[in-house]
């Protein structure tokens, strides 16, 4: 059974953090994806990876980064947190070309 | 590089209706549509997906077609149940560079079944 994890449900962060987000995936999938979620937004790509060391940006990139130093964890990093920031956010994984597993969201709330 | 449109973005329905939400992609080279269900407060799932060499699959009460000269596909999902009302996703899989490794979704259909 396919699981991608996220190290935290809820967080509350306030303007200017460094904010942390970290996501594990267990079935050696090649790529790995954070995604904002917004309400009448869908779902929008911050970056992707797919192989280790290895990122591109998607379609809103800014304001944030990313780490993948092992297969299966990939990190992303809001520099210095906003208020524009605040959203849901999930982190998928997939093989190339197949289903794709979300993991269960981390609900970020900056104040 | 890709671009998927979904329609409509909230559909009611009367349970034991049927429902049809409606997607177009603009990469002819696309070969890869699944569709994903998220209900509130869990993450997307994939319900169903078809590839090009495909022109419909069912499962059960859902149902998926794809129309590769038109570039469009739509997920149709029969006699409704108040479960299935849900947040459904279309995507689409580009075929070469990095358009091969993700999936562009639209922006999603808020489905809710009316007992």
């Amino acid at each position: 059974d396919v699981k991608v994890t996220q190290s935290s449900r809820y967080l509350v962060k306030r303007t200017g953090e460094k904010v942390f987000l970290e996501c594990v995936q267990d079935m050696d999938h090649e790529n790995m994806f954070w995604y904002r979620q917004d309400p009448g937004l869908g779902l929008r790509l911050i970056y992707f990876s797919y192989d280790v060391k290895m990122k591109e940006k998607g379609d809103i990139p800014e304001g944030y980064s990313v780490s993948r130093e092992k297969k299966e964890r990939f990190s992303l990093i809001l520099e210095s947190a906003s208020t524009n920031q605040t959203s849901m956010y999930l982190c998928a994984s997939r093989s190339h070309r197949d289903e794709q597993y979300f993991g269960p969201g981390t609900r970020l709330t900056v104040t | 590089g890709e671009n998927v449109e979904q329609h409509p973005s909230t559909l009611s329905v009367q349970e034991g209706d049927s429902a049809v939400i409606k997607c177009t992609y603009s990469d002819s080279a696309s070969n890869y549509f699944p569709w994903y269900k998220q209900e509130l407060g869990k993450r997307p799932q994939l319900i169903i997906d078809i590839r090009s060499n495909v022109g419909e699959k069912k499962d059960q009460r859902i149902a998926v077609t794809l129309n590769k000269t038109a570039k469009h596909f739509s997920l149709h999902i029969t006699e409704t149940q108040p479960e299935d009302s849900a947040v459904y996703f279309c995507a689409a899989n580009g075929d070469s560079g990095a358009g091969s490794y993700q999936l562009t979704f639209g922006k999603g259909t808020k489905l809710s079944v009316i007992p």
